[in-house]
């Protein structure tokens, strides 16, 4: 009930193209949803994040959609670009409680020039 | 540079040594969390300290794993007694506590056991 499935573990896309990431939970309690990018050899650092009462947020080239009724949400990148060529983690927390956050396992994504 | 430090960057023990990670929080953050992420896997919670207090320490091995966040002075990860399977990065994240409760991560200690 903890888990936060992701796929697909990699992606390829071509320079300009579109990436889309999934993931989805199984505890209903969870009430923020944030998704971290990071670089080899680097911490993670938060891209974008949403709340369930909301289904869509969007930052730039970057778009949260979330479907509550499916506990699903997945991550969007219009324009990829080689400089977006990263591990992304989507990832889960109670608003109450701890605010610990529980990951996906990643995805590697290459963007090709 | 008010970001989380981590040191140190890179640490090499060997089997039954004790390994001690050291995390300074963002200016102004009170509450410290912990992370491990294994070699081509997602980050896994540990502990969740405020000062002083241990707070949430469920995804802590029950053995040889301690963690403190005194009122003066960095967080530490203490693990004794090291074995090859605690190689892995360890993260460091601070937060205010307050809205969403974002998160900022250090660059993270990459422990390598012998």
């Amino acid at each position: 009930q903890q888990q936060v499935k992701q796929s697909p573990q990699s992606l390829i896309v071509q320079k300009g193209g579109i990436s889309i990431i999934n993931c989805a939970y199984e505890n209903t309690a969870f009430d923020y949803f944030p998704w971290y990018q990071q670089f080899p050899g680097k911490g993670p650092a938060l891209l974008i994040a949403i709340r369930p009462d909301v289904s869509e947020k969007k930052e730039g080239r970057f778009t949260i959609s979330f479907n509550k009724s499916a506990k699903q949400f997945s991550l969007h990148i219009i324009d990829s670009q080689p400089g977006d060529s990263a591990t992304y983690f989507c990832a889960a927390s109670m608003l109450l409680g701890s605010y610990k956050l529980i990951f996906g396992s990643g995805t590697r994504l290459l963007v090709r020039p | 540079n008010a970001g989380v430090m981590q040191n140190p960057r890179h640490l090499v023990r060997r089997r039954g040594q004790e390994a001690r990670l050291r995390c300074s929080p963002m200016k102004g953050h009170s509450h410290v969390y912990w992370y491990r992420q294994l070699p081509e896997e997602g980050l896994k919670f540990m502990v969740y300290l405020q000062k002083e207090n241990i707070i949430d320490e469920s995804g802590m091995p029950k053995e040889r794993f301690s963690a403190e966040f005194p009122k003066e002075g960095p967080s530490i990860l203490r693990i004794q007694q090291v074995v090859r399977g605690d190689s892995a990065a360890y993260f460091c994240a601070s937060s205010q506590r307050q809205g969403d409760n974002e998160q900022f991560f250090g660059p993270g200690t990459r422990l390598t056991v012998l």
